[in-house]
């Protein structure tokens, strides 16, 4: 069945420092989507991209997905304490299946 | 408030019993979905309805059944329970199936014993 792989599952930063999580498909995506968890928290939407290509901007998040849209990246630039959480990337269907990535933890120490 | 409303917010049960977990979508959202989180793990896509009639299926144990009412709340029972059952059980909805956002509720923590 459809797989959607994520990584890293963790990374700590410093603040200040980059951060880039990566997501994988198995198969050919209709739309990739991605959300943030806080800790103790549920997930809340972030962004969708759904063409071929596409480069989606929010302030410091930069969010690409793939020529082939089987992959799709989210890069936060100068990481603040804010930003900590999970990032879960989710592959979007055809039949309307959103299938999540495991989700990148990040921890960033002040 | 995401709109999105779980009931209960905890449960603390012991194995072989019952539960169910209620969900009630945000106003206007005609699909409901369910998935589980396990400690530290992703969210494992359950089932998905859309007014009402079963729309996806996930990897949810034959132990497990959900369904949609008409008035669009929607019911995951959760049966010989388990205690690697022991979860977050987040429900979301989205106004239809497809390339639409999922709005997700604050989650139902079940505890098995």
């Amino acid at each position: 069945g459809q797989q959607v792989m994520q990584i890293p599952q963790y990374q700590h930063v410093q603040e200040g420092e980059d951060f880039t999580t990566y997501c994988n498909s198995s198969t050919t995506l209709s739309n990739i989507q991605w959300y943030k968890q806080r800790p103790g928290g549920h997930p809340v939407f972030l962004i969708q991209l759904v063409k071929s290509g596409e480069v989606k901007k929010q302030k410091r998040l930069t969010f690409q997905f793939g020529e082939a849209k089987k992959n799709s990246s989210l890069h936060i630039t100068a990481t603040q304490t804010t930003d900590v959480g999970t990032y879960f990337c989710a592959g979007g269907s055809n039949t309307g299946k959103l299938i999540f990535g495991q989700g990148t933890t990040l921890q960033v120490k002040p | 408030d995401s709109g999105v409303t779980q009931t209960p917010k905890h449960l603390i049960t012991a194995t072989g019993q019952r539960v169910t977990l209620r969900c009630s979508p945000r106003s206007g959202d005609l699909s409901v979905y369910w998935y589980q989180q396990s400690l530290d793990q992703g969210l494992q896509f359950l089932i998905q309805y859309y007014n009402g009639e079963e729309r996806a299926k996930g990897n949810i144990l034959e132990r497990f059944s959900a369904q949609q009412f008409p008035d669009l709340h929607s019911e995951l029972n959760l049966s010989s329970l388990e205690l690697g059952d022991s979860a977050l059980y987040f429900c979301a909805s989205s106004v239809r199936p497809g390339a639409n956002v999922l709005t997700f509720g604050a989650g139902s923590r079940l505890t098995v014993l």
